[in-house]
């Protein structure tokens, strides 16, 4: 199975919105409402931002928000702050049963 | 609050076992709906899902590495591990544990620190 391709960087200014794409397969991102959205700070773990596509977890700010059409799921950051500068990684299911990651996104903010 | 710990050695020769372990503490392993996931990043690379396994033994693995991987679980103990046989430099990473809290989707709410283990001989 191939990485779900993401763009390799973004960047955007304080206060701006970004989205941050993440392209599947009728396989995988288009055939389940089941894609996460992980943050990731240099030398630490992942953190989760969303999963199922549009749900966010207690305590993550409602700056970020996820959707899907077809075979390509975003995440929005909206009112860019220094502190989303990191790495971003989305994560769908497939119809093997199995997961596949993103090759991940560096977002700097301006 | 959910806590994971990896451990195992940092170090291994190459063509031999990579054997960690993860130890689960705050919570039960047999949580109804909790899958539990290795995932790995290798040095200035992404994440790499490398498989889940659900507490009463069903198991899932990357394709790319199915064939060298085993992962098990031990709910006496609380925990689950990680064996990836004949390891060559390219398994040299972080090593991550991770609760799945979506029944195996991909939505994983606890991450252990991560651990580097590096194939060298």
């Amino acid at each position: 199975q191939s990485a779900l391709t993401q763009p390799a960087s973004v960047s955007g200014s304080r206060g701006q919105s970004i989205t941050i794409s993440c392209t599947g397969t009728s396989s995988d991102v288009g055939r389940y409402n089941y894609v996460s959205w992980y943050q990731q700070y240099p030398g630490k773990a992942p953190k989760l931002m969303i999963y199922d596509v549009s749900n966010r977890p207690s305590g993550v700010s409602n700056r970020f928000s996820g959707s899907k059409s077809g075979n390509t799921a975003s995440l929005t950051i909206s009112g860019l702050q220094a502190e989303d500068e990191a790495d971003y990684y989305c994560i769908s299911y497939t119809s093997s049963s199995t997961l596949i990651f993103g090759g991940g996104t560096k977002l700097t903010v301006l | 609050q959910v806590q994971l710990q990896e451990s195992g050695p940092g170090l291994v020769k190459p063509s031999q076992t990579l054997s960690l372990t993860c130890t689960v503490s705050g919570g039960s392993i047999n949580s109804g709906g909790s899958y539990w996931s290795w995932i790995r990043q290798r040095p200035a690379k992404g994440l790499e899902w490398i498989g889940y396994i659900y507490y009463r033994g069903s198991t899932s693995y990357n394709p790319s590495l199915k064939s060298r991987v085993t992962i098990s679980v031990d709910t006496s103990k609380n925990h689950f591990s990680l064996n990836l046989s004949s390891v060559t430099a390219a398994d040299t990473a972080v090593y991550y544990c991770a609760r799945d809290q979506g029944s195996g989707y991909g939505s994983f709410d606890y991450w252990g620190q991560g651990t580097l283990v590096t194939v060298s001989s």
